[in-house]
């Protein structure tokens, strides 16, 4: 079984400002991680994976995402937000190695303030 | 590459009307292609697994006589709504997996589609 919760349904941030979004994940077995990202009334694009690589992994958009097993998280980051990262932001889980069922949070709404 | 299409983007019937939904990956082959139902300002909701040339794999509470997956081509699936009804309104969201790249469980997403039962 498998789960992911984000912290915080809505994260507002100013221009410039360091963008944090984040995930904690629940797996009994090792997991692979992802972040989505959602603009509206579009499908989900991703952002970045984890799968058992390197545990900081660096993904389009300037953002970057590190996976601490020991505190069970994937936290989102990117230095300096711009206006254009508004959007829905999911984080997901599955069971590592092929062909497994992915498990989405609840997604995480950031806004951009000029 | 790694496209994935979904035709109409959006979609108004009236009730008991039947829609269907294409889902198309245009430049990789799919076995694997899963239909999403998301409300508003809230996560996807699996509804069902879709693998090329067998039958629908359907989330529990989801109805498989009211929601009609066929996945006949490495490349298409298609979700019927049957006898729609204004419950039904939603997102609707597909995503495929590459047969080259299914190890990894990546997901490529469509752009949805938007329904709204009269």
């Amino acid at each position: 079984a498998q789960s992911v919760t984000q912290l915080g349904s809505h994260v507002s941030v100013s221009e410039g400002a360091l963008v944090l979004l984040r995930c904690n994940y629940s797996s009994s077995v090792p997991p692979y991680l992802f972040w989505y990202v959602q603009y509206p009334n579009q499908g989900l694009q991703l952002l970045l994976k984890y799968t058992s690589a390197a545990t900081l992994v660096k993904g389009i958009n300037g953002f970057e995402a590190e996976f601490k097993k020991s505190e069970t998280s994937f936290h989102l980051t990117k230095p300096s937000a711009h206006m254009s990262d508004a959007a829905e932001y999911f984080c997901a889980v599955s069971a590592s190695g092929g062909y497994q069922k992915v498990t989405f949070g609840t997604g995480t709404k950031l806004q951009v303030i000029p | 590459g790694a496209v994935v299409s979904q035709h109409p983007s959006w979609v108004i019937c009236k009730s008991g009307t039947s829609v269907k939904i294409e889902c198309r990956s245009l430049d990789f082959q799919a076995t694997t292609m899963f239909w999403y139902r998301q409300f508003p300002k809230q996560s996807l909701m699996l509804m069902a697994t879709s693998n090329e040339g067998s039958k629908a794999t359907y989330e529990q509470g989801v109805e498989k006589d009211k929601f009609l997956i066929n996945h006949a081509s490495l490349t298409l699936s298609t979700l019927t709504v049957t006898s729609a009804h204004p419950e039904d309104s939603s997102f609707y969201i597909c995503s495929a997996r590459d047969r080259e790249r299914g190890n990894h469980n990546e997901q490529f997403f469509g752009p949805g589609t938007r329904l709204t039962v009269l």
